[in-house]
Formats: structure tokens, sequence, C-alpha cells
């Protein structure tokens, strides 16, 4: 299968521990995008890097949480001190560069489900 | 800002029966425009995208939209639907501008599609 994995596909943790993510984006895809999906909601976006540069990311992202793609391949995003309301999907894409005509599509992975409890 | 509001955020269509998901965008400049499905369990499928060639989208499965300027609207169609259609639909602004660097893509509510047998 050469899509978009993530791992593991569901944690639980226990209020104040580490937990850490990782997505494999398809290989020829040089941007990879990180999003968080709450029960009955949209995805919302984090944060994006072109190769291992993180070129963005939202307030959402509190200081609590960080993330990494340091050979421009595969990326983990880490939750310190989670919380209750970190309790979520983290869903990963990955896209070509945005082309000359600015027209691309992502391709999302099957998710990390996270429940803290 | 871009947005996109999803009209109804729960449809329910008889087997064979016309499908018709509303979505109402803003944008200060041309958008991108997709529709993702997402079926549970399984991560979002890309169903069609909006490039600004051709008003008319036709996607996989059968469905297709129509980018209307003048209405702001993006509402996806099928003629007729399918028990496999059941899901959750999302329509889809990309956030970027005419040569822009970003490109996180901006989710509406979702629309959970029903089929009855």
């Amino acid at each position: 299968d050469t899509g978009v994995s993530q791992d593991p596909r569901h944690k639980i943790t226990k209020r104040g521990q580490n937990v850490t993510f990782r997505c494999d984006p398809i290989s020829e895809h040089n941007r990879l995008y990180w999003y968080r999906q709450t029960l009955g909601q949209g995805p919302e976006f984090l944060t994006y890097f072109q190769n291992e540069a993180q070129l963005e990311k939202s307030r959402l992202l509190s200081d609590r949480f960080s993330a990494e793609r340091p050979k421009g391949s595969f990326s983990t995003l880490e939750i310190q001190r989670t919380e209750q309301g970190d309790s979520a999907m983290y869903l990963c894409a990955s896209s070509f560069p945005i082309s000359s005509q600015g027209r691309y599509e992502q391709y999302f992975g099957p998710g990390t489900r996270l429940t803290v409890t | 800002a871009q947005s996109v509001t999803q009209l109804d955020s729960h449809v329910s269509v008889s087997e064979g029966t016309p499908v018709l998901l509303r979505c109402n965008y803003s944008s200060s400049y041309s958008p991108s425009l997709f529709w993702y499905v997402q079926h549970p369990n399984k991560g979002l499928q890309l169903l069609l995208k909006y490039t600004s060639a051709a008003t008319l989208v036709k996607g996989i499965n059968g469905f297709e939209a129509e980018f209307k300027k003048s209405e702001t609207s993006f509402h996806l169609t099928k003629p007729s639907a399918h028990m496999s259609d059941a899901a959750e639909y999302f329509c889809v602004v990309s956030d970027q501008d005419y040569g822009g660097s970003q490109g996180n893509l901006i989710f509406g509510k979702g629309t959970k599609l029903s089929v009855k047998p």
C-alpha cells in the first residue's frame, strides 16, 4: 500500500502523559499536513511542512504540541502533558507542492484516535 | 478569510433517489474547492475538486458538483443513491491565494448522508 500511513491507529492515555504519533506520507510528496478532528466536526488544520521545514502553525497548536519532520520524510506529532480536551482524531495528509497553477490535492491517512482518560 | 458552510448536518434519502448536499463558500479570490468523503473507521477520500477549469466537476462513484460563482455555491449531487454512499461528506476550501505558499484545507462541519433501503 503506497498511501499515507499513521501509527498507532488508536491510543489511550492518562491525563498528564506524553504521547507521540507518526505519519508516513506518500513517498513523492514533499508537503505534509497535520489536522485534528473532534467528534461531530470537520478536521481543523494544525501545521504543515514542506520537506523538513515547518512553514505554518495554527493557533490550535499550543506549546504542548510539537511536530517534526527531521529528514523530510516521516513526521511525528508529540503532545506533552495530555489533557482530556486533546481527545480527538489526529489526521495526517500529504501532497505535492502547489503547482504554478496553484492547485493540488491532499491525500489523507486513516488517522490516530487519541483518548485521554 | 476563506470558509465553507454546509447547509445540512444530516441528509436522508432512499436508495435509487437523487442526492443533493449543499455547500456555500466564502473566498476573497478564486477558490480551490473540494468534496471529501469519510466512511466510518476509514480515512478521508477525495471525491472531486474544482480547479477553475470546467464549472461542472465530475468525481468518483457517480458524484458531481457545480461551481456557481454568482451563488458562491458548490453543491454535491448524485442521480441515484446507493447504500454504500452512506457516509460523512465534507465541503472544503483551500486556504491559499493565487500563487500562495500555504494551502491548508478548511473543512465544513460535514453532512451525514443516510441511505434507506
